[in-house]
């Protein structure tokens, strides 16, 4: 059975600072990978996602992550974090096979941003 | 509205009592999904339901959860005789078939007392 492990479940850091949010995940066969945002009293969006190609994808709001699939890991990172990156952020996987469909998450890490 | 929308948002119920939870998915949008988040935690995988096959229930936690779409539109999550452990966020999202983004509702709030 699939799997997500998020590393951290609460990241702080300081407006400016890079950040990285940790994923691993567990599964014997090939996935497709995802991450999801959730913004204080808002519901989830997609952040990026990996489906095939390039191991580093780019997604919204200077967010990118990398497939690593010897290490079973996507990381997330952003060079330079904004106040309003403020959320809680999900990782997620889905078998390839099932083409995206079932997806299991992450239990989040919560970044705070401080001035 | 263009989003998932779910209601009601809040609900605050005995123990005992059922309850019944409506998700309307995005218009075109074949595949819907119910989630959990309890408090703290990461979104638990409930049911999926993709056009006209047969719902992957798989993530149901007990007989005490049902849930049930029309077509390829609004769908209700039933829980009978709730719980206490039931209090959670429920989230619905939609998709077109295995795209894998997934768009969310806002969820509803459970609460049982």
């Amino acid at each position: 059975a699939q799997s997500v492990t998020q590393l951290d479940s609460q990241v702080p850091v300081f407006e400016e600072a890079p950040v990285e949010l940790r994923c691993n995940y567990s599964s014997s066969v090939s996935v497709y990978l995802f991450w999801y945002v959730q913004y204080p009293n808002q519901g989830l969006q997609l952040l990026l996602k990996y489906l095939s190609g390039s191991t580093l994808v780019k997604g919204i709001n200077g967010f990118e992550a990398e497939f690593n699939k010897s290490q079973t890991s996507f990381h997330l990172r952003k060079p330079s974090v904004h106040i309003s990156d403020t959320a809680e952020y999900f990782c997620a996987v889905s078998d390839h096979g099932k083409g995206a469909q079932k997806l299991v998450f992450g239990q989040g890490t919560r970044l705070t941003i401080n001035p | 509205g263009a989003g998932v929308s779910q209601s009601p948002s809040n609900k605050v119920t005995e123990k005992g009592k059922d309850v019944e939870l409506r998700c309307d998915p995005i218009s075109g949008h074949t595949a819907l999904y119910w989630y959990r988040q309890r408090l703290g935690q990461g979104l638990e995988f409930l049911i999926y339901f993709q056009g006209n096959s047969a719902p992957d229930k798989s993530g149901l936690p007990s007989d005490r959860f049902s849930a049930e779409r029309t077509g390829e539109s609004v769908s209700t999550l039933t829980i009978q005789r709730t719980q206490q452990e039931d209090s959670a966020v429920y989230l619905c999202a939609s998709s077109l078939f295995k795209s894998g983004e997934l768009f969310f509702g806002e969820g509803s709030r459970l609460t049982v007392l």
